[in-house]
């Protein structure tokens, strides 16, 4: 069975700082891994995703990420914090049924930004 | 938001009732999903569609079932609701599996 491993339940950077949010995953087959972000009160919204092709995704809100089969990690990256990003980060992987698939979320990392 | 809407927003009901949850989606989107997020778990899939009438159990399923009737809308009923399904659930839909989901603004439900 997929899963998804987020290291760092809350992780804390200044503004104008790098942010680094972990995610492994582990898969038997090519998978579609997938970024969310979560503001409070609200759904989730899609940041990235990576299916085939170029593996350095790009993002909305300056956010990237990189596939690293070799890894199995999905790191999520962004040169510089700004508030607005403090948020919830889900990633997730995609166990794939025909035209269609399940996505299996890691638990979260919640970013602090401060000033 | 995107198509996607959730009723209600927030409920509070006494353990042992019944209790339904409405996604309703404007895109005629053939693939639907029911989550719960709980600290700590992310989201777990609770039932999912893949078209009217076609639904399966996810991982968390004991305690739900689901039915869609019209591909606009996908319920999800709590037979007998129990503290333990106190969560917040979301409801998504997705286009193809290239596609990620498209989350509704959830729905917070508490048991008590």
């Amino acid at each position: 069975a997929q899963s998804v491993t987020q290291l760092g339940s809350h992780v804390s950077v200044s503004e104008g700082a790098l942010v680094l949010l972990r995610c492994n995953y582990s898969s038997s087959v090519p998978p579609y891994l997938f970024w969310y972000v979560q503001y409070p009160n609200q759904g989730l919204q899609l940041l990235l995703k990576y299916t085939t092709g170029a593996t350095l995704v790009k993002g909305i809100n300056g956010f990237e990420a990189e596939f690293k089969k070799s890894e199995t990690s999905f790191h999520l990256t962004k040169p510089s914090a700004h508030m607005s990003d403090a948020a919830e980060y889900f990633c997730a992987v995609s166990e794939a049924f025909g035209g269609y698939n399940k996505l299996i979320f890691g638990a979260g990392t919640r970013l602090a930004v401060h000033p | 938001d995107a198509g996607i809407t959730q009723s209600p927003r927030h409920k509070v009901t006494e353990t042992g009732t019944p209790v339904t949850l409405r996604c309703h989606q404007t895109e005629n989107h053939r693939y639907m999903y029911w989550y719960r997020q709980d600290p700590g778990h992310g989201l777990r899939l609770i039932h999912y569609s893949y078209g009217v009438k076609d639904t399966d159990k996810g991982e968390v399923s004991d305690g739900y079932s689901v039915s869609r009737s019209k591909t606009e809308d996908f319920l999800l009923t709590l037979e007998s609701a129990t503290s333990s399904q106190t969560s917040v659930y979301f409801c998504a839909h997705q286009f193809d599996r290239g596609n990620g989901y498209t989350f509704g603004s959830g729905t917070r439900l508490t048991v008590v």
